[in-house]
């Protein structure tokens, strides 16, 4: 299964886009790639999920490039309770999956 | 709502003792996973359940076994607890995909710390 990097941390400023990418130079044809937030004292919950180009929700966007090699998690206009941390997983569909070490998104006044 | 439930949100136990960390899902959820949560390694997953009395090991199960005697309940044991067991510790679950493509909802975590 494709091992995956994220950023260790970032900053941003509220009302910014804040684009969070995870590398996955390995991923397979049939791998699933989702993003989960976690805050403080909590598990992680499920932001969104995507297999290929883009896909949108109410929270958030995720860009995956025609060769999948990487991923990218858009949220617009972050505010003060968007700081939490970002994972990646990528999955085979099948029993194997990883998590990415987690972004640390700070979002300051 | 969906709720996944840990036993207990902080645990400390001494070297060699025996520990139990329980969840519960209230979903019906097929699956059940237990992950630890270390910093800058991010979640690496235990093992796996996916029916009852089955388990599957993930990628780091040594020092560590499992139990699931009902759907709605698995456990973490460790057998003889060491110092570097102290990790945070999630359960999750999910309807019926093992393999990342199915929504994972988690516990709250338990801290455990071995002295």
């Amino acid at each position: 299964l494709a091992k995956t990097t994220q950023p260790i941390s970032m900053d941003s400023y509220e009302g910014q886009e804040v684009n969070i990418t995870c590398s996955h130079n390995n991923i397979a044809t049939n791998d699933y790639i989702t993003w989960y937030q976690q805050f403080p004292s909590q598990g992680p919950r499920f932001i969104i999920q995507g297999y290929k180009t883009k896909v949108t929700n109410e929270v958030a966007s995720l860009f995956i490039p025609a060769d999948r090699k990487s991923s990218t998690l858009s949220l617009p206009r972050v505010s003060l309770s968007d700081t939490a941390v970002y994972y990646c997983l990528v999955g085979d569909g099948q029993n194997d999956m990883r998590f990415g070490a987690g972004t640390r998104l700070t979002v300051k006044p | 709502d969906v709720k996944v439930t840990q036993s207990s949100r902080y645990l400390v136990k001494r070297t060699g003792e025996k520990v139990f960390l329980e969840c519960v899902q209230d979903m019906d959820h097929e699956n059940m996973f237990w992950y630890r949560q270390d910093p800058g390694l991010g979640l690496r997953l235990i093992y796996f359940s996916y029916d009852v009395k089955m388990k599957e090991k993930g990628d780091i199960p040594e020092g560590y076994s499992v139990s699931r005697e009902k759907k709605e309940r698995f456990s973490l044991i460790l057998e003889s607890a060491s110092t570097n067991q102290t990790s945070m510790y999630l359960c999750a679950s999910t309807p019926s995909g093992t393999g990342g493509e199915d929504e994972q909802f988690f516990g709250p975590g338990t801290r455990l710390t071995v002295l």
